[in-house]
């Protein structure tokens, strides 16, 4: 158990729809991680925020957003879902910086129909 | 572009064998380097990472990788495989120009046989 836990475990929903993923970092932790897994793509990652302000942005699209609320949780919201976002989103949280060990969560599941 | 390779996408070894997973990066200057593992139906976990310094670095469960600047590789190496390590490995990058940047490779599955 790494400490981060993610919510919901699956999600499925269908084109078009608006969903929000959900993480808590480790205890301590100031940054966290989103990062999206699927056959077609890889693991991509999404973006980074620590300590409620973005520090680092990957391949978000801009149908995504997301944000780190000053608990430290962090949303991912996925908008005007497509089938090609059907994929394994990942949480990380690290204690700050690049360097730091990022402990990954389990995932949550999204499929859309 | 910024790219991290992974020659391998499968890799057969038998239980007790030497391991050695490939991992090549396109990148100007020297990024950080890491080396994750994935269990089925689980998150990641790291193994190993580089920054400077020595450049064999040790990790978890007696993994150790190797970096080579002139051929711009980060291989991951073990002496001994057990049958617990069958899953799936990513090298990733993490750019330090500018804006951090974290790249993956596409990962290598691995096999033990017993």
């Amino acid at each position: 158990d790494s400490g981060v836990t993610q919510t919901p475990k699956h999600l499925i929903t269908a084109t078009g729809q608006r969903v929000t993923l959900r993480c808590s970092p480790r205890s301590g932790d100031l940054s966290v991680y989103w990062y999206q897994q699927s056959l077609d793509q890889g693991l991509q990652f999404l973006i980074q925020y620590y300590n409620g302000e973005e520090r680092a942005k990957g391949n978000i699209l801009e149908r995504f957003s997301a944000q780190q609320f000053p608990d430290l949780h962090s949303e991912l919201n996925l908008s005007s879902l497509e089938l090609g976002d059907s994929a394994l989103y990942f949480c990380a949280s690290s204690a700050s910086g690049v360097t730091d060990t990022q402990y990954f969560g389990p995932g949550t599941r999204l499929t859309v129909l | 572009a910024q790219s991290v390779t992974q020659p391998d996408i499968h890799i057969t070894v038998s239980e007790g064998a030497s391991l050695e997973l490939r991992c090549n990066y396109s990148y100007g200057a020297t990024p950080y380097l890491f080396w994750y593992v994935q269990s089925p139906g689980q998150g990641l976990q790291l193994l190993l990472k580089y920054f400077s310094g020595d450049t064999l670095v040790q990790g978890i469960k007696g993994f150790e990788a190797e970096f080579k600047r002139s051929q711009s590789s980060f291989n991951l190496r073990k002496p001994s495989v057990h049958w617990s390590d069958a899953a799936e490995y990513f090298c990733a990058v993490v750019t330090t120009s500018g804006t951090y940047k974290y790249i993956f490779g596409t990962g290598t599955r691995l096999k033990v046989l017993a």
